[in-house]
């Protein structure tokens, strides 16, 4: 089955820890995107790559870092600078056709939480 | 950047009910998706529709990109219904592209 796997589905940790959250998707979409949704909040963009080894800082990048040295793979670390590390984090990927980004799918998500 | 607004942000629902939500965004668009999230927090893909209308069951959705905005219907709800809509838009700026930035969402209750 095609599709975009994100691992844990829970994770804990204490403050201060970096935490590493997977993503990796079969889809053979170029492009792969990490959001962050706090409860009753829309989705916020962390960090988007559109092409392997490549990579853009979205909206709240901060205390956050990725890479994507595979194109199915795009793992997001949530440093122990990031002020608020818990939240719901989402992966999707989408592909590139024609000079125009398709349908954004989404993983399942990983809820993190810090104590 | 570009503002996505949706509209209303609550909605209560007896199933059987006919109901609108709507997505307002300010400047031109490459694409723009709808999405329903469940109560598990899965997003759950409806539409690609960056113009026009298209139809999927009892919901369907039209994008007037020359106004900049979306609608998207439900017809016959039902409790299945229940959960969050947020429409996304990507767009381009003179230094980046293939962005996507969401709405805050529409919460709908569908109830028996």
């Amino acid at each position: 089955d095609g599709g975009i796997t994100q691992s844990p589905k829970y994770l804990f940790r204490k403050e201060g820890q970096n935490v590493t959250l997977s993503c990796e998707q079969n889809l053979n979409h170029d492009a792969m995107y990490w959001y962050r949704q706090d409860p009753g909040q829309g989705l916020r963009l962390i960090y988007y790559s559109q092409i392997v080894n490549d990579f853009q800082k979205g909206d709240i990048a901060e205390g956050y870092s990725v890479s994507r040295e595979k194109k199915e793979s795009f793992p997001l670390t949530v440093t122990s600078a990031q002020k608020n590390p818990t939240a719901f984090y989402l992966c999707a990927s989408s592909i590139l056709a024609g000079g125009a980004y398709y349908e954004q799918y989404f993983g399942p998500g990983t809820r993190l939480t810090v104590t | 950047g570009i503002q996505v607004e949706q509209s209303p942000p609550d909605l209560i629902l007896q199933e059987g009910a006919n109901s609108t939500l709507r997505c307002n965004f300010s400047d031109s668009v490459n694409n723009l998706q709808w999405f329903h999230q469940n109560p598990w927090g899965q997003l759950i893909n409806l539409f690609y529709i960056p113009s026009g209308t298209k139809q999927n069951g009892r919901l369907s959705a039209t994008t007037v990109a020359t106004e900049r905005y979306s609608l998207l219907y439900i017809s016959s709800s039902q409790t299945t219904d229940s959960g969050v809509y947020f429409c996304a838009v990507e767009y381009e700026t003179t230094d980046s592209w293939g962005k996507f930035q969401f709405g805050a969402g529409t919460q709908v209750v569908v109830t028996p």
